[in-house]
């Protein structure tokens, strides 16, 4: 089955700087990669996702990017502030199968002021 | 995805105990994601429903643990005789039946077993 490892386990910026995660997958039918923000006590929230057909997204001050070659995709957010702190979590599904999330362990994300 | 409404928000259960945990779909998902999440970990699949059929259980532990998503009325998952390793937060994530839709996480329910 599908295997999702995430990188890192824990990261901490300065405001205003840039913050990378990385995620790798294992199941070359995944074709469906969104990113989870989780705050503390609150549920999971969609912030963006990516599908196979595309290499790159941006919504703003953040971005993914997707290399299936290599079978990894990233999470990039720049220009970074405190309420970016959270707990962010990728993910990889097959979009046409039971599209269930297996989810990497997450990166608990410190923006300091 | 504010409409994803999970029953009860927290939930304490001594050790024995039967813990039902219900999920109430955005109004016309018929398709639900169960995921367990351990403290400081990520979110693992459980098990997938649609109306009155169970697809995909796959997660599911094979002992204590089912669930079911009827005609009509909430999703249920049900673990019997909890333990203190059944204590985790459990989402429900719910989607309509069209293809390529994004499934939306309800605010979870914290189960802690004493």
């Amino acid at each position: 089955g599908e295997n999702v490892e995430q990188h890192p386990s824990t990261l901490s910026v300065q405001e205003g700087d840039s913050a990378v995660i990385k995620c790798t997958y294992s199941d070359s039918a995944s074709n469906y990669f969104p990113w989870y923000k989780q705050e503390l006590g609150k549920r999971p929230q969609l912030i963006i996702d990516i599908r196979s057909n595309v290499g790159e997204k941006k919504d703003q001050r953040i971005a993914v990017t997707l290399n299936k070659t290599a079978k990894h995709f990233s999470l990039h957010i720049t220009e970074t502030q405190p309420e970016d702190s959270a707990v962010y979590f990728c993910a990889a599904s097959w979009k046409g199968g039971s599209e269930k999330l297996v989810f990497g362990k997450g990166t608990k994300l410190t923006v300091n002021p | 995805n504010a409409g994803v409404m999970q029953n009860p928000r927290h939930l304490v259960r001594r050790r024995g105990q039967e813990a039902r945990l219900r999920c109430s779909p955005v109004k016309g998902h018929s398709h639900v994601y169960w995921y367990r999440q351990l403290p400081e970990e990520g979110l693992k699949f459980m098990v997938y429903l649609q109306k009155e059929n169970i697809i995909d259980e796959s997660g599911m532990p094979k002992e204590r643990f089912s669930a079911e998503f009827p005609k009509e009325g909430p999703s249920i998952l049900r673990i019997q005789q909890v333990v203190r390793g059944d204590s985790a937060a459990y989402f429900c994530a719910t989607k309509p039946a069209t293809v390529n839709t994004e499934a939306f996480f309800g605010q979870g329910t914290r189960l802690t077993v004493v």
